[in-house]
């Protein structure tokens, strides 16, 4: 069964600093891997996805993510946070069966002056 | 211009009652979802249509029925409501093409917040 582990439900980071969120994949095929961001009282909204056509995503926003098989990982980044990234991000997963996404906890983003 | 639009957005009701909640999109999908966030915000699937008909069908009780009258609207009806359905319930639609599924993007709308008392 396809599973999707975030590391860390709430990290928080100074404005300017650089985001890490933590995403480990475990399934027996290499999934189609996706990042959403929520803001308060909104819906997901898509940030980037990995369909095997570059280990190096970039997505909207500034943020990238890393496709790394040998970690089973897909690592959110972005080089310098804004106070208007503060927000919830969820990691999710799609082995491409009926188009089922499999979601991960959820890491909260807090962005401090 | 709203892409995937629900009603309604907050639902305050009585144990016991029935509710329905609609979902409507204008991007031309042909596949609808129902997930449902809990209070610790984790995010599971209940139901996926496509092309009208059901795809997926998650282990829900079945006081919950989906019902897609046409590939741009999917609702879902609740008989019965209890204290546990208090959630935010999200629909979300996407485009399978023969040969990427599970590649394609999930639109979502803007959740509908179910307080059962």
């Amino acid at each position: 069964a396809q599973s999707v582990t975030q590391l860390g439900s709430h990290v928080s980071v100074s404005e300017g600093a650089l985001v890490l969120l933590r995403c480990n994949y475990s399934s027996s095929v290499p999934p189609y891997l996706f990042w959403y961001v929520q803001y308060p009282n909104q819906g997901l909204q898509l940030l980037l996805k990995y369909t095997s056509a570059a280990t190096l995503v970039k997505g909207i926003n500034g943020f990238e993510a890393e496709f790394k098989k040998s970690e089973t990982s897909f690592h959110l980044t972005k080089p310098s946070a804004h106070m208007s990234d503060a927000a919830e991000y969820f990691c999710a997963a799609n082995t491409g069966t009926a188009s089922k996404l499999t979601f991960g906890t959820g890491t909260r983003l807090q962005v401090t002056l | 211009d709203t892409a995937v639009s629900q009603t309604p957005k907050y639902l305050v009701t009585q144990m016991g009652n029935d509710k329905s909640i609609k979902c409507e999109q204008n991007l031309g999908h042909d596949t609808m979802y129902w997930y449902k966030q809990d209070s610790k915000k984790f995010l599971k699937i209940m139901f996926s249509y496509n092309n009208k008909e059901l795809i997926i069908n998650e282990t829900v009780p079945n006081r919950f029925s989906p019902k897609s009258p046409d590939k741009a609207h999917l609702n879902l009806h609740i008989n019965s409501l209890e204290l546990g359905d208090s959630a935010v319930y999200f629909c979300a639609s996407s485009h399978r093409s023969a040969g990427t599924s599970g590649q394609e993007t999930q639109y979502f709308g803007p959740g509908t917040r179910l307080l059962v008392l």
